[in-house]
């Protein structure tokens, strides 16, 4: 079955510090990958997006991904979390379709 | 509206009650998503939109659960006998153009519409 696995589900970190947040899915052919955020009371807000080429991936605010096909693995990282990048955050795949299939999240909190 | 606005923001109904959540999308988008996010758990896919037709309804939970939309625009989810494992936040999504036709493909999120049923 395809799937996408988030394994932390709470991660807490010391505002400055670098931040990586897993994620791995299970289809049969190359997926089309996406991470998200979502702050509190808001809608969930695209972060970055892979679908071919460089598979290091750079975003919106400071983060990027990287897309590691024998791993199965695309995790997001920032080098530097801000306090308001307090937040949880999704991963989430499509196959040739319309259907994007999300993890089950991670949370992230930010220490001062 | 610039972005995906979903009412109501909140909404709180007695058991056996039927709801309507509304969507209105960004404008010129022609697929419409509605997901489901319970506590604790990622966004669950409910139905697809292309224009007003739906071709994948396969994640409705039952068939309480309905979903409409007309003029290409507004959507409508309702929820027919409410019970409490119906409560969770419900999000609608539009996007441009089928996600995989185009690398330039993304979901565009309301805030969502939650819902708690008593």
């Amino acid at each position: 079955a395809q799937s996408v696995t988030q394994p932390d589900i709470h991660i807490t970190v010391s505002e400055g510090a670098s931040l990586e947040l897993r994620c791995n899915y299970s289809y049969g052919a190359t997926p089309y990958l996406f991470w998200y955020v979502q702050s509190p009371g808001q809608g969930l807000q695209l972060l970055l997006k892979y679908f071919s080429g460089d598979t290091l991936v750079q975003g919106i605010k400071g983060f990027e991904a990287e897309f590691k096909r024998s791993q199965s693995s695309f995790n997001l990282r920032k080098p530097s979390v801000h306090w308001s990048d307090a937040a949880e955050y999704f991963c989430a795949v499509t196959t040739y379709d319309y259907k994007l299939s999300f993890g089950a999240g991670t949370t992230v909190t930010v220490r001062a | 509206g610039a972005g995906v606005s979903q009412s109501p923001s909140n909404k709180v109904t007695e058991k056996g009650k039927d709801v309507e959540l509304r969507c209105d999308p960004i404008s010129g988008h022609t697929a419409l998503y509605w997901y489901r996010q319970s506590l604790g758990q990622g966004l669950e896919f409910l139905i697809y939109f292309q224009g007003n037709s739906a071709p994948d309804k396969s994640g409705l939970p039952s068939d309480r659960f309905s979903a409409e939309r007309t003029g290409g625009s507004v959507s409508t989810l309702t929820i027919q006998r409410t019970q409490q494992e119906d409560s969770a936040v419900y999000l609608c999504a539009s996007s441009l153009v089928i996600l995989a036709e185009t690398n330039t493909g993304e979901l565009f999120f309301g805030e969502g519409s939650r819902l708690t049923v008593l």
